[in-house]
This record gives C-alpha cells, structure tokens and sequence, in this order.
C-alpha cells in the first residue's frame, strides 16, 4: 500500500537559515509526488508537484523539491527562509485514479526572527 | 474562480444535534473530497466522489456519518447525531489533473 513518511514532527530555524523537508514515500510506480503547506486556520495549498521528467522542481515561494527515486524521498528546501514560512508542510503522493492523494503526517515549522 | 467554497467557516452545536457542511467545488473539477483534521489523527480522508458518484467512504468513521453530491457544484457532509469527538476541522477539496484544491475548511465544535 501506498504511505509517506515524513520523520520530522516539527522543525524550527531561524529566519534567513536554509531549510529542508524530508519526505520518504512507498509506491509500487512511478509515483506522483506533492508537497503542500498550510498557514494557520487555512486549507492546505499547493507548493509544488512532480508527475516526470526534470527530477528538481520549483514551486512557489522560492521552493523546491528534488525527486530521487533510489531512495523514495522528495525533500523539500528552500535556501533562505523568511518568517511567513512559518506553516504546516505536508508532503503527499498521488495515485493514478481518480485524483486521490495520500498524505503524509505534516512537519510543523516555527520561525525564529 | 472563487475556488472551492465551504459554509459555514465555524459552527457550535450540542450533543445529539444534526450537522449539515456544505462544499462547493470549482467548476469543471471531477473528483470531490472530504476530509477531517485533529491534532490527535492529522489529516483523515473521510470520502470521496468522481463525477458525482461516491467512490470510497471507507474513511467515514461511523453511520453517522453521510456525505452526498446531488450535483456537479455541490456536496454535503452530515453528522446525526454528533457527538463531542466529532469535533475538528472539516475540509472539502476537488480536483483537476491530480492536483487538489483545498477550501478554508469548517472548524465543527461539539459541546
């Protein structure tokens, strides 16, 4: 069965620090792979998205996610982060019917000015 | 578009009562979810429909629950009766193209 595993429950940096996202997933095929973030008291959006080809992909807000598949991640980073980063970031992989998306527990990010 | 559309954004109910969230989905999306958000479970897909038609509720955690898309543009989430665990934030997505969109969610206290 499918399943994401992201290992870190919460992570804090301080503003302008590097951050990255681990993301681990299981899935028989080549999976489709999305990261999501979630501000406080909002849905979840859309950070960026893998379906094929060029395995480093950007998002918006300056992320980025690259894709390697021997060894199932698709980590999250980001170079500079700024104090509005401060969410909840879910990393998901997708299978191929219907749209179903299967989600991964969150990382929380806390800021530090 | 507006994007995807939840009512009510809050609401308060006792024990016992019947509870009716509604969703609408953007245009011209075919898939329809439905999920459920507490700091104890994460994040939990209750149901989800395609073209109108239910095709999983096996995430719906008890017969109390009932979730309905009578049409393209609308779908309701119904708790009879609710209980105080049922308390958590409700979300409604739809989709294009494997891509989710989420609404801002209907935060359901139970007293």
């Amino acid at each position: 069965a499918q399943s994401v595993t992201q290992p870190d429950i919460h992570i804090t940096v301080s503003e302008g620090a590097s951050l990255e996202l681990r993301c681990n997933y299981s899935y028989g095929a080549t999976p489709y792979l999305f990261w999501y973030v979630q501000s406080p008291g909002q849905g979840l959006q859309l950070l960026l998205k893998y379906f094929s080809g060029d395995t480093l992909v950007q998002g918006i807000k300056g992320f980025e996610a690259e894709f390697k598949r021997s060894q199932s991640s698709f980590n999250l980073r980001k170079p500079s982060v700024h104090w509005s980063d401060a969410a909840e970031y879910f990393c998901a992989v997708g299978e191929t019917s219907y749209d179903k998306v299967i989600f991964g527990p969150g990382t929380s990010l806390s800021v530090i000015p | 578009d507006a994007g995807v559309i939840q009512s009510p954004r809050h609401e308060v109910t006792e024990m016992g009562q019947e509870v009716t969230l509604r969703c609408k989905p953007i245009s011209g999306h075919n898939s329809l979810f439905w999920y459920r958000q507490t700091m104890m479970r994460g994040l939990e897909l209750l149901i989800y429909f395609n073209n109108n038609v239910p095709i999983d509720d096996s995430g719906m955690p008890e017969d109390r629950f009932s979730a309905k898309m009578p049409n393209a543009s609308f779908s309701t989430l119904k708790i009879q009766p609710s209980e105080p665990r049922d308390s958590a934030v409700y979300f409604c997505a739809s989709s294009t193209r494997a891509i989710q969109y989420f609404g801002a969610g209907t935060r359901l206290s139970v007293l």
